[in-house]
């Protein structure tokens, strides 16, 4: 079975550009999660979808962040505009309904210059 | 409010040893869920295993094994004869309920573990 896929992988950019990440959680996962992982620290939740909708996106800094699953499968999360302080790992998780454990992708590594 | 403090930031063993992650967790919920995380230089978290709270057996897996212990609030991880494969950085977390039934991860800080052949 294929797991969380996310695309790039890398990404360098400089301040003030847009980006954006692309994941596509595992078949059947019906909830999918974004997180941030700064250096050195554990992951921390931006956004988490139930389907098509956002049931919590409370850690989301809106004014220049945003993000979509428009048919309840993959999902995009945009910055823009980009800021130094952006640079991060950006990992995509999905859940089966119910369960408490969610399936992590690989992350996109972004470094903002 | 819930936290995760996983104290061991760096851990450095040769291979063939022991060695044990320690997981201090906080939450006054009485249902939650624990978990430990794995995640190699390729950045992808592994899924380890998952503990809820009202499960205090031990766990043993091949050469891994949990110690969940609710009277001091800790999760602990012990890799037995660790070997060079076992370097990474593991996390221990959290899953604590929140309206609408929904669980949000809390994560600690990480360890980083690297065994030396």
């Amino acid at each position: 079975e294929a797991g969380v896929v996310q695309s790039p992988r890398y990404k360098i950019i400089e301040k003030k550009q847009p980006v954006a990440f692309w994941c596509n959680p595992i078949s059947g996962h019906n909830t999918l999660y974004w997180y941030r992982q700064n250096l050195g620290q554990g992951p921390e939740l931006l956004i988490r979808y139930e389907n098509e909708e956002a049931v919590d996106d409370s850690q989301l800094p809106k004014d220049r962040f945003s993000a979509e699953r428009l048919k309840g499968v993959d999902s995009t999360l945009k910055i823009q505009p980009a800021e130094l302080g952006d640079s991060a790992v950006y990992l995509c998780a999905s859940s089966f309904p119910g369960s408490e454990t969610q399936y992590f992708g690989p992350g996109t590594r972004l470094l903002v210059l | 409010a819930q936290k995760v403090t996983q104290a061991q930031t760096e851990i450095s063993v040769v291979e063939k040893e022991d060695v044990t992650l320690d997981c201090v967790y906080e939450t006054r919920d009485t249902t939650y869920y624990l978990f430990w995380y794995k995640q190699p230089p390729s950045g992808e978290l592994v899924f380890l295993i998952r503990r809820n709270s009202f499960d205090e057996q031990n766990e043993i897996s091949g050469r891994y094994s949990w110690n969940f212990q609710k009277s001091t609030s800790s999760f602990n991880f012990t890799i037995t004869a660790s070997q060079v494969v076992d370097s990474a950085v593991y996390f221990c977390a959290l899953s604590e309920p929140f309206s609408g039934g929904y669980n949000k991860l809390i994560f600690g800080a990480g360890t980083r573990l690297a065994v030396h052949p």
